[in-house]
């Protein structure tokens, strides 16, 4: 079975700042994928940054990039130059990337930016 | 990636009643998830819809109570029956794109449910 651990409910940054939101994850398959989900008030998810297992380098897409560590079963989430738009639920998530790809979701952190 | 539109966005329910949501799909997609996020929660899956066969439901989550419908590669519905404010949620469904390790997922706007 898959499990994503977010051990952080809440956070508060200053704008401009940088921001780590941690995730670990603990799973049996040899092959998965890590995503990081966005939800606004609104609702809808907004996909971020992807890993896979085999990467070898971090993913990085703009302000978003990926820190991960294999060995310590970790993908946190760096956010550059935060913005006051960035205020939010974050979602870390994983699957299986053979067979059965379900999400399994992380419990969130709620990110506020600070002007 | 895919496109889904998602009906209703929101709906205020008498409880007893029963609401379907629907998803439809720009693309034929293989598997089709539905999710539940309760107030202040992260997302549970529901089940696991694919075209031509009974949906896989999670542990927890039972056929009577969340009847999923597939008919075609590009549609599903989800049913919330017999509704108690216990079932006040978003629900969401959401889709695999790509193939192979050049995948991803798209999701639904979401159906804010208040079941009163």
């Amino acid at each position: 079975a898959q499990k994503i651990t977010q051990t952080q409910p809440g956070m508060f940054v200053q704008e401009k700042e940088a921001v780590t939101l941690d995730c670990t994850y603990d799973t049996s398959d040899p092959s998965y994928g890590l995503f990081w989900y966005k939800q606004p008030s609104s609702g809808e998810m907004i996909f971020l940054i992807y890993q896979g297992s085999y990467d070898q380098q971090n993913a990085t897409e703009g302000r978003y990039s990926l820190n991960f560590q294999k060995a310590r079963k970790s993908a946190n989430l760096v956010i550059s130059a935060s913005q006051l738009g960035d205020s939010a639920m974050y979602f870390c998530a994983m699957s299986r990337i053979q067979g059965a790809q379900k999400l399994v979701f992380g419990q969130g952190t709620r990110l506020t930016i600070n002007p | 990636s895919a496109v889904i539109s998602q009906k209703p966005s929101r709906d205020i329910c008498q409880r007893g009643t029963s609401l379907t949501i629907q998803c439809q799909v720009d693309s034929q997609v293989t598997m089709m998830f539905w999710y539940r996020q309760q107030p202040g929660q992260s997302l549970t899956l529901i089940a696991t819809a694919n075209q031509g066969s009974e949906a896989t439901y999670e542990s927890g989550f039972v056929i009577d109570k969340f009847p999923i419908s597939r008919p075609n590669l590009t549609f599903s519905t989800l049913t919330v029956s017999n509704m108690s404010p216990e079932d006040s949620s978003i629900y969401l469904c959401s889709v695999v794109v790509g193939q192979g390790l050049d995948y991803g997922y798209t999701f639904g706007s979401g159906t804010r449910l208040t079941v009163v």
